[in-house]
């Protein structure tokens, strides 16, 4: 079975602009969670969706926000971009209940912002 | 809320040498409990679980974890280190049932394997 994948892997963006980060989860997943990872502030929840829905939301501004599709594939997107949103965003799946709530995580979209 | 803390940000040991890093939570219901490891450039990888299930977790890569509710902990373990150990390890948790998906990390444990 194919794992969680995240697309593109590598984004250098300049402050001011907004960009689109894809991740696709293990089929038959329908919880979709994003994270991001910064040196300084560790792995971070930002937000899960869930049938399309977002069911949890971390401790980010509005400029992060995210979608789910009915295939299951989240986008999440970040406008305004500032300095400090450089960081590895990564993208996890699951079956929740049944599989003890495990989550399985993409190889991350390294985002640059200059 | 749950949390974790890891004490410890580098841990350094000899290869053959065990393997010990500590992990301590903080949840006001059953926790689900989690180790992540994650290598240079790469996404987390699942190490094991605790769900109740059993206190003594075997996970992957001779890892194993214990879950002693007395003392909120749930130590990483690995009888004898091999330099391709090396990475970052981190403890997170989940509320689960009904709490969603989200994972809370701790600030995780950088695991240097000497020769």
């Amino acid at each position: 079975k194919a794992g969680v994948t995240q697309t593109p892997r590598y984004l250098i963006k300049t402050r001011g602009q907004q960009v689109t980060l894809s991740c696709s989860p293990i089929s038959g997943h329908r919880s979709v969670s994003w994270y991001q990872q910064t040196p300084g502030q560790g792995l971070q929840f930002l937000f899960e969706y869930f049938s399309e829905t977002q069911r949890n939301k971390g401790n980010f501004p509005g400029r992060f926000s995210g979608r789910q599709f009915s295939n299951s594939r989240s986008e999440m997107n970040v406008s305004t971009l500032e300095l400090g949103d450089s960081a590895l965003y990564l993208c996890a799946s699951s079956l929740e209940e049944a599989s003890g709530y495990e989550q399985y995580f993409g190889p991350g979209t390294r985002l640059t912002v200059t | 809320a749950q949390s974790v803390t890891q004490l410890g940000s580098h841990v350094s040991v000899s290869e053959g040498a065990l393997v010990l890093l500590r992990c301590n939570y903080s949840s006001s219901v059953p926790p689900y409990l989690f180790w992540y490891v994650q290598y240079p450039n790469q996404g987390l990888q699942l190490l094991l679980k605790y769900t109740s299930a059993a206190t003594l977790v075997k996970g992957i890569n001779g890892f194993e974890a214990e879950f002693k509710k007395s003392e909120t902990s749930f130590h990483l373990t690995k009888p004898s280190a091999h330099m391709s150990d090396a990475a970052e390890y981190f403890c997170a948790v989940t509320k689960g049932a009904g709490g969603g998906n989200k994972l809370t990390f701790g600030t995780g444990t950088q695991l240097k394997v000497e020769l």
